[in-house]
């Protein structure tokens, strides 16, 4: 079935550096993929969705300079947390869009990145 | 108003027991889909099944199958014969319209623990 690989799986950084997650689709093409976010014990919040060779649509309240999010090619899309802070320690998950040929619908989702700002 | 409700913040089953997770949606849209994840406690999203609106029968996967009652709006994940390695937190969610961006709304989760 459909892979998508998201890393690093964790990572633990001081406050004001900026931290890349990568999510790269294995085995298929993705034209768009989701980056959320989850609080412990609670619901993924979509923070943005990416199209290949487009800007990335924010959610509201989602700060764009913050958040930065590049889907430079099919494969692969990256999220850039800039100048963490403490608030921003999270579970941060992406997610791609695959249609397989007469199948239903289904996102793949990465292994999720947790995220830690000291 | 929530777009999707799951009632039950946690569950204990005793294993092989089969399991009903709740969920009811909430939509105008008459074209939806309606997804189930399983999130253990790594932290991934495993997709377990899915029914659109306009499917004619439940949708079944192995174990799992769905509950689909369009009148009621309601899509009720069904475990058959539970395992211990089904505790984890499952997700309910929902896409609006046939061909959108593929943004889905999510419920809240139920935690499922299954006991020996």
């Amino acid at each position: 079935g459909a892979v998508v690989s998201q890393h690093p799986s964790w990572v633990i950084c001081k406050s004001g550096t900026s931290v890349k997650i990568e999510c790269r689709s294995l085995d298929f093409q993705a034209t768009t993929m989701f980056w959320y976010r989850q609080f412990p014990k609670q619901s993924l919040m979509l923070m943005a969705t990416s199209n290949e060779g487009s800007k990335a649509t924010y959610e509201q309240g989602v700060e764009k300079d913050k958040f930065l999010i590049n889907h430079a090619s099919l494969t692969l899309s990256t999220l850039t947390v800039t100048s963490a802070h403490p608030e921003d320690s999270s579970f941060y998950i992406c997610s791609a869009r695959t249609r397989e040929r007469g199948s239903n619908e289904k996102l793949f989702f990465g292994s999720g990145t947790q995220l830690s700002v000291l | 108003a929530q777009k999707i409700t799951q009632t039950q913040p946690g569950m204990f089953v005793q294993e092989k027991e089969a399991v009903t997770l709740d969920c009811t949606y909430d939509t105008s849209d008459p074209s939806y889909g309606l997804f189930w994840y399983k999130q253990p406690s790594s932290g991934e999203m495993i997709f377990l099944i899915y029914q659109g609106s306009y499917d004619q029968q439940n949708a079944t996967e192995g174990r799992y199958s769905l509950n689909f009652q369009k009148a009621r709006k309601s899509a009720n994940l069904v475990i058959s014969a539970s395992q211990l390695g089904d505790s984890a937190m499952y997700f309910c969610a929902m896409r609006e319209g046939l061909e959108s961006n593929y943004q889905l709304i999510w419920g809240a989760g139920t935690k499922l623990i299954i006991k020996p």
